[in-house]
């Protein structure tokens, strides 16, 4: 199993440009996250998705959008790029058991600079 | 705001020693998870501990929770220069809510 796959590693982006980021997890998980990671600030929220075709704000959703239209891929879509999202995206999958989710299997991450 | 805080923000100590870091939290939570994250890669669970559990051990790793202090500890034993790395605690209101992450510790162990 490859596990949580992010693409693209590095992306350096124009102000205003806009891109998409793939994740893609094959362990069949219902629950995927995408977070940014800034220094000092931990993980914040962006949007998730509790199945294929649901999706849900996070805790700094503005500036983006995502879709998940098959349930092995969420996509994270930047539609006009600002310097403020210069960070470090990660992808996440969860699945529960008993009915609470577990642990989050994470991605490699994906380093985006907007200059 | 965040609803997890880890203390303190870095760590430093030498190989062979034990290394304590802290977590509080503001609201009830279902379960308290602790990951860690090496240098440029992404995180990697370690453990969960549910609200009605006090302790958890996995390996050289022992978390304890105190919900009436909304507090966590994660006590690593005999660290190894491998550790070094930044750990997180992340939270779940709820068995289904989304999680939510804390700043971080950053421990470096000394060869």
């Amino acid at each position: 199993n490859a596990g949580v796959t992010q693409t693209p590693k590095f992306r350096v982006l124009k102000t205003g440009q806009s891109m998409t980021l793939l994740c893609a997890q094959d362990m069949n998980h219902e629950y995927m996250y995408w977070y940014r990671q800034d220094p000092g600030m931990g993980l914040r929220l962006i949007h998730y998705s509790v199945g294929e075709g649901t999706t849900a704000k996070g805790e700094v959703p503005d500036g983006y959008n995502v879709s998940r239209l098959k349930k092995q891929n969420f996509l994270l879509g930047l539609e006009s790029a600002a310097p403020s999202q210069t960070s470090v995206y990660f992808c996440a999958s969860s699945y529960p058991i008993a009915g609470v989710l577990v642990e989050q299997y994470f991605g490699p991450g994906t380093r985006l600079t907007v200059t | 705001s965040q609803q997890g805080e880890e203390d303190p923000q870095a760590l430093s100590i030498q190989e062979g020693e034990n290394a304590t870091m802290n977590c509080s939290y503001k609201t009830s939570i279902n379960n308290l998870q602790w990951y860690r994250q090496n240098s440029g890669r992404g995180l990697v669970h370690l453990i969960l501990i549910r609200s009605n559990e006090r302790e958890k051990h996995s390996g050289r790793l022992r978390v304890t929770l105190d919900t009436s202090k909304k507090s966590s500890s994660l006590l690593i034993t005999a660290s190894r220069a491998a550790d070094t790395a930044s750990y997180f605690c992340a939270t779940m209101k709820t068995s289904y809510d989304k999680v939510i992450f804390g700043p971080g510790t950053s421990l470096s162990v000394i060869p």
